[in-house]
């Protein structure tokens, strides 16, 4: 039962153009949602994450945005760049004790 | 430098020859986690564990052990290595956040296993 999905596998985008990657959950009871990247024989590393409670968090070129009546989350990455070009993971979690990620989606971001 | 190291990086072994995945982290965290990564599947939690001997099954703990007998160690045991096993495995490892904060989780290297 896969409770975070990322129905897309892979995104291609042009450097300097929006990149949007998406994420649905099943489970009501989530309480922080967090994206990861992971580079090729790299370990994920965190990137960023947002609280049930808000709808939005921004970090620079990385922006997550929260819809709780549709269980979707979006990460926007504005400008892209070819630096950006990774996997990237859609993580939630409750009780802190319980993470589970989305099978991830690849993004080529072309020069 | 703040890290999760897991060894050995690579493995190749045969049925049934039992093998353990050391994981190690050198950042005082209460909360570490092995995870396996597999084509179109994400990343599937195996085990966890809140603090010294304290562990819990994650997703898919079937055919894995763990142990913690030490804050800064989690190892990941496999007693008799089946192909289904082979994977791409991820030792992790977070402080224990507050009601407030997210669990945000420092990944080690990764640890690739073929089981023939």
């Amino acid at each position: 039962d896969q409770q975070v999905k990322q129905n897309s596998p892979s995104l291609s985008v042009q450097e300097g153009r929006i990149s949007i990657l998406n994420c649905d959950y099943t489970n009501s009871m989530f309480d922080y949602f967090l994206w990861y990247k992971k580079y090729p024989a790299e370990g994920p590393t965190f990137l960023i994450s947002i609280s049930s409670i808000k709808d939005k968090n921004e970090d620079g070129r990385f922006t997550v945005f929260l819809n709780k009546s549709a269980k979707h989350l979006s990460l926007h990455i504005v400008p892209s760049q070819p630096g950006d070009s990774a996997v990237y993971f859609c993580a939630a979690s409750y009780n802190n004790n319980d993470m589970r990620f989305g099978a991830g989606t690849r993004l080529t971001v072309k020069p | 430098e703040a890290q999760v190291t897991q060894n050995p990086r690579y493995l190749i072994t045969v049925t049934g020859k039992k093998l353990t995945v050391t994981c190690s982290q050198n950042m005082n965290h209460e909360y570490m986690s092995w995870y396996r990564q597999d084509p179109g599947l994400g990343l599937r939690q195996i085990y966890y564990s809140m603090n010294v001997e304290v562990t819990d099954k994650g997703d898919v703990p079937e055919g894995y052990k763990v142990s913690r007998k030490e804050k800064r160690n989690f190892p990941l045991i496999l007693e008799s290595p089946s192909p289904n096993q082979t994977s791409l495995y991820f030792c992790a490892s977070s402080l224990v956040a507050g009601a407030s904060g997210a669990n945000v989780l420092t990944f080690g290297a990764g640890s690739r296993l073929t089981v023939l």
